[in-house]
């Protein structure tokens, strides 16, 4: 089955420890990305990468790193989370930018204390 | 200020009745998205418009892209329970922008 698949669901952490997200996509997609979505300002994107090595920032990248060192892997890194960071997350591919549907993963629902 | 304005932000209606969302901007797109999201989930596309009023339908669900290219619309008629979600717009020009979305209840 064609997935995006995200990990973990949820995520509780505190202020300053470092987190990763894990992203994977299993269509041979070259273009993934991670969006942020905040009630009342849908989704932003932090990041995109447009294929292996490739990677670009979106419009709210601060406080977060990402790689894509293979195709179908596309981590979050927060480094130092903090509470303003705490919001659904969600990592998407598609064929290429512009270039058929995004495929979205279920979200991971982070909580910065 | 989002690229994408929707209208309303929240609709709740009784099942059989019609419904419709507004997706606006002052920006021109080559091609228009609409997704649906259910709760626990993310986002599934519904349909991609590409062509200025063009109109496209897809069971009880209309969409159409403005003529100008600049705004859309999701009519749907009979609404059923299943309609349920939060429906969001997406526009393409360089790279894709998110509206912040319109939350339907349809009530059974």
């Amino acid at each position: 089955e064609a997935q995006v698949t995200q990990n973990p669901r949820y995520l509780i952490t505190v202020t300053g420890k470092k987190l990763t997200v894990t992203c994977s996509q299993n269509m041979n997609h070259e273009y993934m990305s991670w969006y942020r979505q905040d009630p009342g300002l849908g989704l932003r994107q932090i990041y995109y990468s447009m294929n292996v090595e490739v990677t670009d920032k979106g419009d709210v990248p601060e406080g977060y790193k990402v790689s894509r060192k293979e195709k179908r892997n596309f981590p979050l890194i927060l480094e130092s989370p903090s509470p303003n960071q705490t919001s659904l997350y969600f990592c998407a591919s598609s064929l290429g930018q512009g270039r058929g549907p995004l495929h979205f993963g279920n979200g991971t629902r982070l909580t910065v204390t | 200020t989002q690229l994408l304005e929707q209208s309303p932000q929240f609709l709740s209606i009784q099942e059989g009745e019609n419904l419709t969302v507004y997706c606006n901007s002052s920006s021109v797109f080559s091609s228009l998205q609409w997704y649906r999201q259910e709760p626990g989930e993310g986002p599934v596309l519904l349909v991609t418009v590409v062509t200025g009023g063009e109109v496209k339908k897809l069971k009880r669900l209309t969409f159409q892209f403005g003529d100008a290219r600049k705004d859309s619309s999701l009519h749907i008629t009979a609404a059923q329970p299943g309609d349920t979600g939060l429906y969001l717009c997406a526009g393409f020009d360089y790279k894709l922008s998110f509206g912040a979305g319109t939350t339907v209840t349809v009530r059974a």
